[in-house]
């Protein structure tokens, strides 16, 4: 079976650009998030789709978007960036909600 | 906001030693997972504890829930030096929408 696959794997941006980042879920998994992992710390939960809705967000600006296809894969697009945002993305899929398996993640520079 | 809170945040050992790190929460959650972390990779689940008081075992690594459900601990026998990584402990949601993680613990098993 095919695992969380995230593209790109490493990605530079200026600060005020947009970018959109991809992830391709488990085969059959309707379910996905997207955490934040800063250097250093633990993953911060920034949203889920369930079924190509918005099913919980947490405590990130409007201008963190996100999308699911009707194939499940789903996107992260992040506005105006900034210095800060400079992290880890990582994306997970599930069924429903059982355990979450998890993307190598989208390392995120910011300059 | 819940907050879930690890110790020690780093820690470095020896080949064979043993080690405990904990896991506190300031309250409740629907179950705690484990996950464990290596550099470039996404995390991976472990387990998950549900009951107060349960008590799991994987190997090496015995992970316990506390009888009131607001704190875990990991144990592992004669550590080596695959078991070098990050550790994670995040709280399940009652909705299952959402994982809130530790800060994690960095262990380097020294041969």
């Amino acid at each position: 079976e095919t695992g969380v696959t995230q593209s790109p794997t490493h990605l530079i941006k200026t600060r005020g650009q947009q970018v959109t980042l991809r992830c391709s879920s488990q085969s059959g998994h309707n379910t996905v998030s997207w955490y934040q992992q800063a250097l250093g710390q633990g993953p911060q939960f920034i949203f889920q789709y369930y079924r190509e809705e918005e099913n919980g967000r947490g405590n990130f600006p409007p201008r963190f978007s996100g999308l699911q296809f009707p194939n499940y894969s789903s996107e992260l697009n992040v506005n105006a960036l900034e210095l800060d945002d400079s992290a880890l993305y990582l994306c997970a899929s599930s069924l429903e909600f059982r355990p979450l398996h998890f993307g190598n993640g989208t390392r995120l520079t910011v300059t | 906001t819940q907050l879930l809170e690890q110790s020690p945040q780093f820690l470095s050992i020896q080949e064979g030693e043993n080690l405990t790190v904990y896991c506190n929460s300031s309250s409740v959650f629907s179950s705690l997972q484990w996950y464990r972390q290596e550099p470039g990779e996404g995390p991976v689940l472990l387990v998950t504890v549900v009951t107060g008081g349960e008590v799991k075992k994987l190997k090496r690594l015995t992970f316990q829930f506390g009888d009131a459900r607001k704190d875990s601990s990991l144990h592992i026998t004669a550590a080596q030096p695959g078991d070098t990584g990050l550790y994670l402990c995040a709280g399940v949601e009652t909705s299952g929408s959402r994982l809130t993680f530790g800060e994690g613990t960095q262990l380097t098993v020294n041969p």
